[in-house]
């Protein structure tokens, strides 16, 4: 069973980096073509792909986030680390982990998700 | 606004048919695999349809997913209450080399 949970503080202020973990368990980020994308969710809005991190440390970010944001792997751990510099309100989101599956067919196609967690960016 | 569109609500009474729409363009839908997710608030949303008409295992086959050109569905047989949720429709953009997805449709049972 895969399962995954994200980690972190739940507010942040203006201008300050935020840091995310995401722990997983049930497969390995050493496994040829499988994945792990971070998604986000602004309060009462649609979901939005941020990044994906690949088995061999390739990695795709969104292009309006390019510049903020970074993934890291332990695959030791089982770990993936979502850093987004210079946060501002309209980052406030509940933000997701998700496993992309070894055969997806799509750099959008995560199963499953983990819970989420809620940051808040305010002073 | 989500690149992809949906409408912002359908609603169905129990053991109907609805139908959610999403349309793109040929950057994204046209030539990329369609996903599509069910969430309810407050829980990790669920892939219910990869490859545009693929199901996990798991999901019902009250669930389908289909795709033309530069637009893709879900359709949903047997309206069961506990469909009632947000679904949300996903695919890759080849123009802005990133995931888009599209607004949502909140899915009412009556």
């Amino acid at each position: 069973q895969i399962t995954l949970k994200e980690s972190g503080p739940t507010l942040v202020k203006p201008t300050q980096t935020l840091t995310l973990t995401c722990t997983f368990s049930g497969f390995s980020l050493s496994t040829s073509g499988v994945g792990v994308g971070w998604l986000r969710q602004p309060p009462g809005k649609a979901l939005e792909w941020l990044a994906l991190i690949y088995w061999d440390d390739d990695k795709v970010y969104s292009p309006s986030l390019k510049n903020r944001l970074t993934l890291t792997k332990d695959t030791f751990k089982n770990q993936v680390v979502l850093t987004l510099t210079n946060m501002d309100p309209v980052d406030t989101a509940t933000y997701y982990c998700a496993h992309r599956r070894q055969n997806s067919g799509s750099l959008v196609e995560f199963d499953p998700w983990g819970q989420g967690t809620l940051v808040t960016v305010s002073s | 606004q989500s690149i992809l569109t949906q409408p912002p609500s359908a609603s169905g009474t129990p053991g109907q048919r609805v139908t959610i729409s999403c349309s793109g363009s040929s950057s994204n839908i046209e030539n990329n695999n369609v996903n599509w997710y069910q969430h309810l608030p407050g829980t990790a949303p669920k892939l219910l349809i990869f490859r545009n008409n693929q199901r996990p295992s798991g999901v019902p086959d009250r669930f389908s997913g289909s795709k033309s050109g530069t637009s893709a569905s879900l359709a949903i047989s047997g309206l069961q209450s506990e469909d009632e949720a947000d679904y949300y429709c996903a695919a890759w953009d080849d123009s802005l080399n990133g995931g888009v997805f599209g607004g949502g449709t909140k899915l009412t049972v009556l």
